[in-house]
């Protein structure tokens, strides 16, 4: 079945930065593109970034473009998120989730259960 | 990259049917049928209902459908029941090649 486990959330101050790891199984991971989704606590979904299957494109939310990096290592079947400069408004539930299809940023057919990111002093 | 928009809340009886609606432009909702909609349970991670506006995944209720006019795409529910109480988003591809949600609707089952 499919699994995406999200890790390296926790406490960071403002300023620092943090990497988010999203290891997968279940399907071949090399075929599809992968998003990040975040949702500050008590508040809706933000999408965040996405990467295509080969990771030749990659797009990002206003909010985070210059700061965050999506990547993927194919051989390891895991999707990273880099975080830079940090900001209190960062603070969030972070989700990977599988877009249904290779290039698209359309629909995400299985999500992880998230790891959480507070960036505090 | 406004968020689309969706009504904050919306509350039925068991077994009424409900309907949600979620407004963008025609660089996002109006332009593409990759209009999705996902349920979210307090605490776990949101699940696709549908996508690509009318169509459903394997294992969900034929009580969830969705639709499009316009800028504007629907999700309603008949048969309400119970475990429907939950928040709904919608989301759809840009013309930015992103990603953009609605601000969340919450359903209550009365």
């Amino acid at each position: 079945q499919v699994q995406l486990v999200e890790s390296g959330g926790g406490v960071v101050p403002p300023g620092r930065s943090l990497r988010l790891s999203c290891a997968t199984s279940g399907f071949t991971f090399r075929n599809y593109g992968m998003h990040w989704v975040r949702q500050a606590p008590g508040k809706g979904l933000e999408w965040v970034a996405v990467i295509w299957y080969d990771g030749s494109n990659k797009y990002y939310a206003d909010s985070v473009k210059g700061r965050f990096t999506i990547s993927r290592d194919n051989s390891k079947n895991t999707l990273y998120l880099q975080m830079n400069s940090l900001r209190a408004e960062d603070t969030a539930v972070y989700f990977c989730a599988r877009d249904m299809d290779a290039v698209t940023t359309s629909t995400l057919d299985y999500w992880g259960q998230g790891t959480l990111v507070t960036v505090s002093s | 990259q406004s968020a689309l928009t969706q009504p904050a809340s919306v509350s039925g009886s068991p077994g009424q049917s409900i309907t949600i609606s979620c407004t963008g432009t025609s660089s996002d909702v109006g332009g593409y049928n990759y209009v999705s909609w996902y349920q979210q349970h307090p605490g776990k991670a949101p699940k696709l209902m549908i996508y690509e506006v009318s169509n459903r995944p394997s294992g969900v209720s034929n009580r969830f459908s969705g639709s499009k006019s316009g800028n504007t795409a629907s999700l309603t529910i008949s048969g309400l029941q119970a475990e429907d109480e939950a928040d709904y988003y919608c989301s759809s591809y840009t013309s930015s090649n992103t990603l953009v949600f609605g601000g969340g609707t919450k359903l209550t089952v009365l």
